[in-house]
């Protein structure tokens, strides 16, 4: 059980287009999704949480109009990157949260590789 | 956003050997959750603590909910080659905030 899952896992585009992450919990309702940065040999880095039904709250640096987040349902919430540049390539990961706020375990998907060339 | 601090930063260790790393924070924390990343991959939880003074075992893994409740270890016993990987702990603080730590690379040498 919990399992996450993201699609695309990697994808490459170009300078300013658009890409959009789904994420997706597979066997469990999640009302609360995370999305995370990280780059090469370096630890995860939250850039916002993402309530179903609600707007997405962001950490303090983030773009909220370059990364669009929607949490549409409870097993869906997507990152959009608007305008890509090179500098948007990183890993990026979302996580879902199982249970109830005070235990705050998450479950990880796979991660997407973003290469904007 | 705060990180929490984590050591070693990288263990080179041989097959069979012990492996101990740990995480403290400068605040009280009332999760701690240990995760393994290999290359490529999102983070897979190994083991989570919710109590001050918790050991918590999962196969070869054993970790720790320190006593202060700034800080955890996680132990692997008898390493072997399929533990590569980096390892991170993350926490909850009293805010309900969510922090991870800076990550320790393991290389088991075969």
């Amino acid at each position: 059980g919990a399992v996450v899952s993201q699609h695309p896992s990697w994808v490459i585009c170009k300078s300013g287009t658009s890409v959009k992450i789904e994420c997706r919990s597979l066997d469990f309702q999640a009302t609360t999704m995370f999305w995370y940065r990280q780059f090469p040999k370096q630890s995860l880095m939250l850039m916002a949480t993402s309530n179903e039904g609600s707007k997405a709250t962001y950490e303090q640096g983030v773009e909220k109009d370059k990364f669009l987040i929607n949490h549409a349902s409870l097993t869906l919430s997507t990152l959009t990157v608007t305008s890509a540049h090179p500098e948007d390539s990183s890993f990026y990961i979302c996580s879902a949260r199982l249970g109830a706020v005070s235990l705050n375990e998450q479950f990880f998907g796979p991660g997407t590789r973003l290469t904007v060339l | 956003g705060q990180q929490l601090n984590q050591s070693p930063q990288s263990m080179f260790i041989q097959e069979g050997e012990d492996v101990s790393m740990n995480c403290t924070s400068s605040s009280i924390f009332n999760t701690w959750l240990w995760y393994k990343q290999d290359p490529g991959e999102g983070p897979v939880l190994l083991i989570a603590l919710y109590k001050a003074g918790e050991l918590t075992s999962n196969g070869r893994l054993t970790a720790q909910f320190g006593i202060t409740r700034k800080d955890s270890f996680l132990n692997i016993s008898a390493s072997i080659p399929s533990d590569v990987g980096i390892y991170f702990c993350a926490g909850r603080n009293t805010g309900n905030q969510f922090y991870f730590g800076t990550g320790t690379s393991l290389t088991v040498i075969p």
